[in-house]
């Protein structure tokens, strides 16, 4: 079965010093992966996505994300991150189910921003 | 501008009542779906529907109820039988290949 390990609940960092969240997935096939933002209390928010080609993939508010096959990897990295980026990240795998499709998500990782 | 709405934003539940939440959308999007969300336990997949009169049980669809009778509208239902309702709960839409949109939510509380 599909799934998504986000290994790290919580993560602190200063405002200015970057960035990487980790997502690790177990998916049978290629698998299309994405990065959700949530801030509190609201709907998630689309970063960026992998369908295919290039493993290096941007987003928007300044994310990227890497795609290694060989580590069932796809973590998320910002080179300098900004108060505002303070929020709940989800990573998520699509999986291909009998009438249709679905995503299913990882846990989250809540990042705190300090100045 | 096109999106998906939820209604209402907070909700509070009895013991033994039924409750239903709205989600309307005007993006013309084919598939819509509701999952639950939990603190730590990311989101859960309850209902989802790829077209109208028809949709299909997720990963956690005891004790909750759908209805697909316009392209627009998912209702959800949590039930009686649902022993642990209190979530935040997300419905969403896609059309080709895994573009969702999300709504912004309902909180649903026993009380």
């Amino acid at each position: 079965a599909q799934s998504v390990t986000q290994p790290d609940i919580h993560i602190t960092v200063s405002e200015g010093a970057s960035l990487e969240l980790r997502c690790n997935y177990s998916y049978g096939a290629t698998p299309y992966l994405f990065w959700y933002v949530q801030s509190p209390g609201q709907g998630l928010q689309l970063l960026l996505k992998y369908f295919s080609g290039d493993t290096l993939v941007q987003g928007i508010k300044g994310f990227e994300a890497e795609f290694k096959r060989s580590q069932s990897s796809f973590n998320l990295r910002k080179p300098s991150v900004h108060w505002s980026d303070a929020a709940e990240y989800f990573c998520a795998v699509g999986a291909v189910v009998e009438y249709g499709n679905k995503l299913v998500f990882g846990a989250g990782t809540i990042l705190r921003v300090k100045s | 501008d096109g999106g998906i709405t939820q209604s209402p934003k907070y909700l509070f539940r009895k013991e033994g009542q039924n409750v239903t939440l709205s989600c309307e959308q005007n993006l013309n999007h084919d598939a819509m779906y509701w999952y639950r969300q939990d603190p730590g336990q990311g989101l859960r997949l309850i209902y989802y529907s790829q077209i109208v009169n028809d949709f299909q049980k997720g990963d956690i669809a005891e004790g909750y109820s759908v209805s697909r009778e316009k392209k627009e509208s998912f209702p959800l239902t949590v039930t009686s039988a649902q022993k642990n309702p209190t979530a935040f709960y997300l419905c969403a839409s896609i059309t080709g290949n895994y573009g969702y949109t999300f709504g912004s939510g309902t909180r649903l509380t026993v009380v």
